[in-house]
């Protein structure tokens, strides 16, 4: 139980296009799903959180225009980075909390590997 | 300011060795967990833990936290090639909102062969 996916793993751009990174939640709801960008050798940097037909809300200096996040149903939640520029390259990695839980485990996805020409 | 210190950030050791990793905080947090990454892979959660003093066995592996519920350690005995990877530790702060994890820095830990 408890499974993540993420789609695609891995995608590479042209600079000026936009990219939807899916995330989804297969066996289980998740009412809060988190987006999270991953530099080389270094820990997680928490860009959103995303909770079910409502707002996302964005941490300080993540811009909200550029990264929109949808999450229309409890099992699905959208990155997608809009005008992408090589700056933008990056590990993005979600992770969802299950209605259900009870200490806040959250189940992570195993990424999407962005490269921006 | 890191909220949940990590240390050592990297470590290389020969198969066999014992490690420990640490993280510490001044906050209090409700409960902490231990995840293990593998390069280009997401986190994979370990352990919870969520009484301050519980300690966990995962084979090889011991999870502590701390009476006060400020610090945890993970320690691996006779470790093994296999252990090879990033190990993250994340709380979730007692009194904080929306269910935001906070993590540390991370550990990337090589076995030597």
């Amino acid at each position: 139980g408890a499974v993540v996916s993420q789609h695609p793993s891995w995608v590479i751009c042209k600079s000026g296009t936009s990219v939807k990174i899916e995330c989804r939640s297969l066996d289980f709801q998740a009412t809060t799903m988190f987006w999270y960008r991953q530099f080389p050798k270094q820990s997680l940097m928490l860009m959103a959180t995303s909770n079910e037909g409502s707002k996302a809300t964005y941490e300080q200096g993540v811009e909200k225009d550029k990264f929109l996040i949808n999450h229309a149903s409890l099992t699905l939640s959208t990155l997608t980075v809009t005008s992408a520029h090589p700056e933008d390259s990056s590990f993005y990695i979600c992770s969802a909390r299950s209605q259900s839980s009870i200490n806040n485990e959250q189940f992570f996805g195993p990424g999407t590997r962005l490269t921006v020409l | 300011t890191q909220l949940l210190e990590q240390s050592p950030q990297f470590l290389s050791i020969q198969e066999g060795e014992n490690l420990t990793v640490y993280c510490n905080s001044s906050s209090v947090f409700s409960s902490l967990q231990w995840y293990r990454q593998e390069p280009g892979e997401g986190p994979v959660l370990l352990v919870t833990v969520v009484t301050g003093g519980e300690v966990k066995k995962l084979k090889r592996l011991t999870f502590q936290f701390g009476d006060a519920r400020k610090d945890s350690s993970l320690h691996i005995t006779a470790a093994q090639p296999g252990d090879t990877g990033l190990y993250l530790c994340a709380g979730t702060r007692s009194g904080g909102s929306n269910y935001k994890l906070t993590f540390g820095k991370g550990t990337l830990l090589t076995v030597n062969p």
